[in-house]
C-alpha cells in the first residue's frame, strides 16, 4: 500500500539555526499535503499545509517545499526557537481520498540551548 | 486550543471495564475522526463519521464501539479490551469541502489497559 515516510527519527539543532524536516511520500495521486507540530501530552497541531499545484507555501517562520518529481516534501523552520521542540508528522491526501489522511512516523526536533 | 476537547485526559482500566471516550466540537465540523497513536507507529485511522454517519471503519476490533449522536459530539465506546490497545487515543474534526482533509485534533486521551 501506499505509504508517508519520514528520513530521520530525531533531528537536533542549536538555538536560532534553520531546521529542515524532511518527508518522502510514495502516492503519486495525492495532491494535498499538511505539516503537523505535536508538542509533549497534547494532540497534533497544524502547521501548513500545500496543494500539489504549488512548490512552495510560506508561513510565519515556517516554509514547505513540494518536489513532485521526486515525491519529497520539507517543512523549513527559520530560526528554530526552543518552543519549536517537538514531533513533526508530515501527513496526504490522495486525490479521491475524501476526507482521509495517511501520516508519517514523525520526526522528533530537539532545540538545543 | 483547536476547538476539538476530549475527556477524560488519562483513562486507566482492567480488562473487563466499559468505560467512554467523549469528544465535542463547536467549530461547525461536519466530519469527526477517532484515530490511535502508540509509539513510534504513525497515526492509525480508526472510524470516520460524515454528518453523524459512519462512513470508515478501518477494520477496528468490535470492542471499540464509535457513537456519533450530532455533528459536535463523538463517543468511543470500550469493552474488554486487551493491554495491547493502550495508546493515545485523538479525536479530529474537519471542516466540509475543499477543507475536508484538514483535521483538527483534540488533546487526546491517554489510555492504560491493565
Amino acid at each position: 500500500g501506499e505509504s508517508v515516510g519520514l528520513h530521520l527519527p530525531t533531528l537536533s539543532v542549536q538555538e536560532g539555526d534553520n531546521s529542515i524536516i524532511n518527508c518522502a511520500y510514495s502516492n503519486s495521486a495525492s495532491d494535498y499535503f499538511i505539516w503537523y507540530k505535536q508538542e509533549s501530552g497534547k494532540g497534533p497541531q497544524f502547521i501548513i499545509d500545500i496543494r500539489s499545484n504549488m512548490d512552495k507555501r510560506q508561513g510565519q517562520r515556517v516554509t514547505v517545499l513540494l518536489n513532485k518529481t521526486v515525491k519529497h516534501l520539507s517543512l523549513q523552520i527559520a530560526a528554530t526557537q526552543p518552543g519549536d521542540s517537538a514531533v513533526y508528522f508530515c501527513a496526504e491526501n490522495p486525490t479521491g481520498g475524501g476526507n482521509k489522511l495517511t501520516f508519517g512516523t514523525g520526526t522528533q526536533l530537539k532545540v538545543e540551548l | 486550543e483547536t476547538g476539538v476537547t476530549q475527556t477524560p485526559r488519562h483513562l486507566v482500566m482492567g480488562m473487563t471495564n466499559k468505560k467512554s471516550l467523549k469528544c465535542e466540537q463547536h467549530l461547525g465540523h461536519n466530519a469527526m475522526y477517532w484515530y490511535k497513536q502508540s509509539a513510534k507507529k504513525p497515526l492509525e485511522l480508526m472510524f470516520v463519521y460524515n454528518f453523524k454517519e459512519q462512513t470508515e471503519n478501518n477494520s477496528v476490533p468490535s470492542r471499540f464501539s464509535p457513537e456519533c449522536p450530532n455533528s459536535s459530539h463523538l463517543f468511543l465506546h470500550l469493552h474488554t479490551l486487551q493491554p495491547e490497545d493502550s495508546a493515545l487515543y485523538l479525536c479530529a474534526s474537519s471542516p466540509p469541502g475543499q477543507g475536508g482533509a484538514k483535521l483538527f485534533f483534540g488533546s487526546g486521551t491517554q489510555l492504560s489497559v491493565l
